[in-house]
């Protein structure tokens, strides 16, 4: 019940393309659904966040769609550039402060140029 | 402004052995958190930090133990090292109980440890 679940596990985009990842999470009580982002050697970065109270939130480049009843939440990124190559992580959390970030399995992004 | 710091960056050790890792909070943060990250996976959480107490521990045995000090940095211990506990130890810190909103976590670059 404290899983989350992401895929694809690896995905190839060529530049300019739009990348979709999926997270889907079975705990109801999960309230906040950050997205980061994480380069070779690196720790992982803050991309995005969403609550369930909106369907969608926009930061540039980067779209979260939440679908609250089928209890899935996605990153789209447009316009998608060598430079967004990296490792991305959905997550989830209940909005106590403190609480703990379940995190997916990760998704391998690569863009072609 | 500093964000979250770690030291070592790498660290080698076998198996047996006892190991310490140290966290710095970014600046006005007040809570720690410790993940495992194995190579290839998602970080798995440890253990949380607040006013010098765990306040929350994930499935993860009492070798693994920590520490918060009054300036807020943290250590994470590990005693009888095994092989599996060769992983990615990301420190993230945080705003505490009264800052409002959802607890945002920010990552350090981790410590490298190798169990040989």
């Amino acid at each position: 019940q404290q899983q989350v679940k992401q895929s694809p596990q690896s995905l190839i985009v060529q530049k300019g393309g739009i990348s979709i990842i999926n997270c889907a999470y079975e705990n109801t009580a999960f309230d906040y659904f950050p997205w980061y982002q994480q380069f070779p050697g690196k720790g992982p970065a803050l991309l995005i966040a969403i609550r369930p109270d909106v369907s969608e939130k926009k930061e540039g480049r980067f779209t979260i769609s939440f679908n609250k009843s089928a209890k899935q939440f996605s990153l789209h990124i447009m316009d998608s550039q060598p430079g967004d190559s990296a490792t991305y992580f959905c997550a989830a959390s209940k909005e106590e402060y403190g609480n703990k970030l379940v995190f997916g399995a990760g998704t391998i992004l690569r863009v072609k140029s | 402004d500093a964000g979250v710091t770690q030291s070592p960056t790498h660290l080698i050790k076998t198996r047996g052995q006892q190991v310490t890792l140290r966290c710095s909070p970014k600046s006005g943060h007040d809570t720690v958190s410790w993940y495992q990250q194995a190579l290839g996976q998602g970080p798995q959480f440890i253990f949380q930090y607040y006013e010098e107490e765990e306040r929350q521990r994930g499935n993860f045995p009492d070798r693994f133990s920590g520490h918060q000090f009054p300036n807020y940095s943290s250590e994470l211990n590990v005693n009888a090292l095994l092989l599996g506990d060769s992983a990615l130890y990301l420190c993230a810190s945080s705003l505490g109980p009264y800052a409002g909103g959802p607890d945002t976590q920010y990552f350090g670059p981790g410590t490298r440890l190798t169990v040989l």
